[in-house]
């Protein structure tokens, strides 16, 4: 069955430290990733997609991503955590050809000062 | 920036009233999905249309729930009647291929009494 696991409900970093957030998927097919950030009373917005090419993608706010086909992984990194970054970051994976995205049940990123 | 547009963003109700939620669309984008986020459930995706023709409605209950596209600019969920087991945030996003990127817009917060 196809899945995508975010092992992590919750994290907590300190600012300025780096962070990392992990995500696994399992897929039959080819997937096409993605990272969502969700802020309180809003909204996912993305971060960053992975289709094809450099496994090592960028996205905005800093943020990166890499693709792992052997581990089936797609975890998100940021080397230095800002206050504002605190939110809760969703995995999402979809099939090449078409069909609905599924998403991962979230991390919830605490960011102490 | 376009965005995608959700009326009303807060709804309160009694059970059994109907409710219908409004999402309008970014401009050109072809694919439009419905998505309920709560507490135990996380992001369960409802429904989704791609050049307004329903695609997958099998996460909706079909005996209350129903979701139409009157045109491209619009896009109706509606429950009927409602149930307390209903409040939830929903969201609609839409995009431009349903594994393309989704827009999300700032979610219909629903609250049945």
């Amino acid at each position: 069955a196809q899945s995508v696991t975010q092992p992590d409900i919750h994290i907590t970093v300190s600012e300025g430290a780096s962070l990392e957030l992990r995500c696994n998927y399992s897929y039959g097919a080819t997937p096409y990733l993605f990272w969502y950030v969700q802020s309180p009373g809003q909204g996912l917005q993305l971060l960053l997609k992975y289709f094809s090419g450099d496994t090592l993608v960028q996205g905005i706010k800093g943020f990166e991503a890499e693709f792992k086909r052997s581990q089936s992984s797609f975890n998100l990194r940021k080397p230095s955590v800002h206050w504002s970054d605190a939110a809760e970051y969703f995995c999402a994976v979809g099939a090449v050809f078409g069909g609905k995205l599924i998403f991962g049940q979230g991390t919830e990123l605490s960011v102490k000062p | 920036d376009a965005r995608v547009t959700q009326t009303p963003r807060h709804k309160v109700t009694e059970m059994g009233q109907e409710v219908t939620m409004r999402c309008q669309p970014i401009l050109g984008h072809n694919t439009v999905f419905w998505y309920r986020q709560t507490m135990m459930q996380g992001l369960e995706l409802l429904a989704y249309f791609r050049n307004r023709a329903p695609l997958d409605d099998s996460g909706m209950p079909k005996d209350r729930f129903s979701a139409e596209m009157p045109d491209a600019t619009l896009a109706t969920l509606k429950i009927q009647p409602s149930e307390p087991r209903d409040s939830a945030v929903y969201f609609c996003a839409s995009g431009l291929g349903s594994n393309q990127p989704q827009h999300f817009g700032d979610g219909t917060r629903l609250s049945i009494l």
